[in-house]
């Protein structure tokens, strides 16, 4: 079975500076890997995807991923994160050959401070 | 567009009390759609998945089920709340091919006092 892991429960990090979000993940088989973001008190938002091709995937708001097949990660980073990016942060992970079945990690809550 | 509505949004319910929350999908057909429950300080935990009317699958054994009496309408339910059920109800949805992600809805806050 495959399992995710997020290493960083919490971030703290101050307003413009870089931040990498962690994410592992352990499976015999490919995979498709998605990152969400959830605001407080609202449902899950889709960030980016990595379904195949090019490794490093990018969002409309700054967010970029790179698969890393030999690491099994996913990571998530920013170059310059504002007050707007606090979040938690879910990485989840897809079976190619499981049907619609997302393994979510534990999340990660991106504190941006001013 | 697709959209997808839970209500109700908070819930205050007493132990042992019968729960029903309510999930419908708007703009696509023969949707699969899933449960979610997210614990304070938790991860997100898959509680069912259902892939037409009638079908439902159960991730975890618990005190609640779900059901599916139309094809854009997914229910969960309980017949005696646990202080335990506490937490964020998020139901989603997917159109079941292999690559597509997931979609979900504003979530229900379920508090059990």
């Amino acid at each position: 079975a495959q399992s995710v892991t997020q290493l960083d429960s919490q971030v703290p990090v101050f307003e413009e500076a870089p931040v990498e979000l962690r994410c592992n993940y352990s499976s015999s088989v490919s995979v498709y890997l998605f990152w969400y973001v959830q605001y407080p008190n609202q449902g899950l938002q889709l960030l980016l995807k990595y379904l195949s091709g090019s490794t490093l995937v990018e969002s409309i708001n700054g967010f970029e991923a790179e698969f890393n097949k030999s690491q099994t990660s996913f990571h998530l980073r920013k170059p310059s994160v504002h007050i707007s990016d606090t979040a938690e942060y879910f990485c989840a992970v897809k079976l190619n050959n499981a049907g619609n079945m997302l393994t979510f990690g534990g999340g990660t809550r991106l504190m941006v401070k001013p | 567009s697709q959209t997808i509505h839970q209500w109700p949004a908070t819930l205050v319910q007493p132990v042992g009390s019968p729960l029903s929350l309510e999930c419908t999908v708007e703009g696509t057909s023969n949707p699969n759609l899933y449960w979610y429950r997210q614990a304070a300080g938790r991860g997100l935990q898959l509680l069912f998945y259902s892939v037409g009317i009638g079908q439902i699958s159960s991730e975890v054994p618990q005190n609640l089920s779900a059901s599916r009496p139309q094809d854009r309408q997914f229910i969960l339910s309980s017949k005696k709340l646990l202080l335990s059920d506490s937490g964020f109800y998020l139901c989603a949805w997917s159109i079941g091919t292999t690559v597509d992600e997931q979609y979900f809805g504003p979530g229900t806050r379920l508090t059990v006092t």
